[in-house]
C-alpha cells in the first residue's frame, strides 16, 4: 500500500486566489512527521512546512498552512493569495520514527499552475 | 551558512561507465540521505549515512550501487556499470544529529544521464 497518496496530478489556480493541494497518508507509527515541498521547473526541493504528528495546532508558514486532520489521516496544503511564482511541483512526505531510519517517503506530487 | 553542496550538477556517462556523485552537507550536519527522482516521479529513499556509517541502505539496489560517508569529505554515491535505467535526477539531502523534526536540507540534485 502506498504511504503518502496525492490524488491531484495537475492542478489549476487563478492568481491571487487560495488552492488546497491534497495529500493522504498511511501509518501505524503513533509518532510521524509530514512535509510539504515545492520543486520549481529549475529541479531544486524547496521546504515549505512541517506538521509533526502530536502537534496540537495546525502549522502555517507565511501564505501556507497545513490543514491536519489526523482521524483522516491527511495532511492538505492550502496557498493563500496565488503568486505566479507558486506555479511548480509539490511534494508531500512522511517521516516515521519506527526502525531508526529518518527516511522520507514522498508521494507522486501535484503539479501547480497559477494562471494571470 | 553554505546550503547543501552537490555536485557535479549534470554528469554524462556511457553505458558501463562509473559514475560518481558527491555531496557536503550543510556545516554542523552529520546525517546524509540520498533520494533517487525518475522522470515524472516523486523522489525515492536510497541510503541514510552518517559519520563513517550506513544506517539504512534499504532503498540502494542490491548491485551496482555503493554510498559511503567518510569521517572526512563528502558524502559520495557510486553507481558502476553504468545503465539507462540510471539515468535520473539523485538528491542529497542532510540534517542535524538529534532535534525535534529532523528538517531534511536538499542539495540541488546531480541529473545524471547515461547513453
Amino acid at each position: 500500500a502506498q504511504k503518502i497518496t496525492q490524488t491531484q496530478p495537475g492542478m489549476f489556480v487563478q492568481e491571487k486566489e487560495a488552492v488546497t493541494l491534497d495529500c493522504t497518508y498511511d501509518t501505524s507509527d503513533p509518532s510521524y512527521g509530514l512535509f510539504w515541498y515545492k520543486q520549481p521547473s529549475s529541479g531544486e526541493m524547496i521546504f515549505l512546512i512541517y506538521q509533526g504528528s502530536y502537534d496540537q495546532q495546525n502549522a502555517t508558514e507565511g501564505r501556507y498552512s497545513l490543514n491536519f486532520q489526523k482521524a483522516r489521516k491527511s495532511a492538505n496544503l492550502v496557498i493563500s493569495a496565488s503568486q505566479l511564482g507558486d506555479s511548480a511541483m509539490y511534494f508531500c512526505a512522511m517521516r516515521e520514527a519506527q526502525g531508526g531510519s529518518e527516511k522520507l517517503v514522498f508521494g507522486k506530487g501535484t503539479k501547480l499552475t497559477v494562471n494571470p | 551558512n553554505a546550503g547543501v553542496m552537490q555536485n557535479p550538477r549534470h554528469l554524462v556517462r556511457r553505458r558501463g561507465q562509473e559514475a560518481r556523485l558527491r555531496c557536503s552537507p550543510m556545516k554542523g550536519h552529520s546525517h546524509v540521505y540520498w533520494y533517487r527522482q525518475l522522470p515524472e516521479e516523486g523522489l525515492k529513499f536510497m541510503v541514510y549515512l552518517q559519520k563513517e556509517n550506513i544506517i539504512d541502505e534499504s532503498g540502494m539496489p542490491k548491485e551496482r550501487f555503493s554510498a559511503e560517508f567518510p569521517k572526512e569529505g563528502p558524502s559520495i554515491l557510486r553507481i558502476q556499470q553504468v545503465v539507462r535505467g540510471d539515468s535520473a535526477a539523485y538528491f542529497c539531502a542532510s540534517s542535524p544529529a538529534g532535534g525535534t523534526r529532523n528538517e531534511q536540507f536538499f542539495g540541488p540534485g546531480t541529473r545524471l544521464t547515461v547513453l
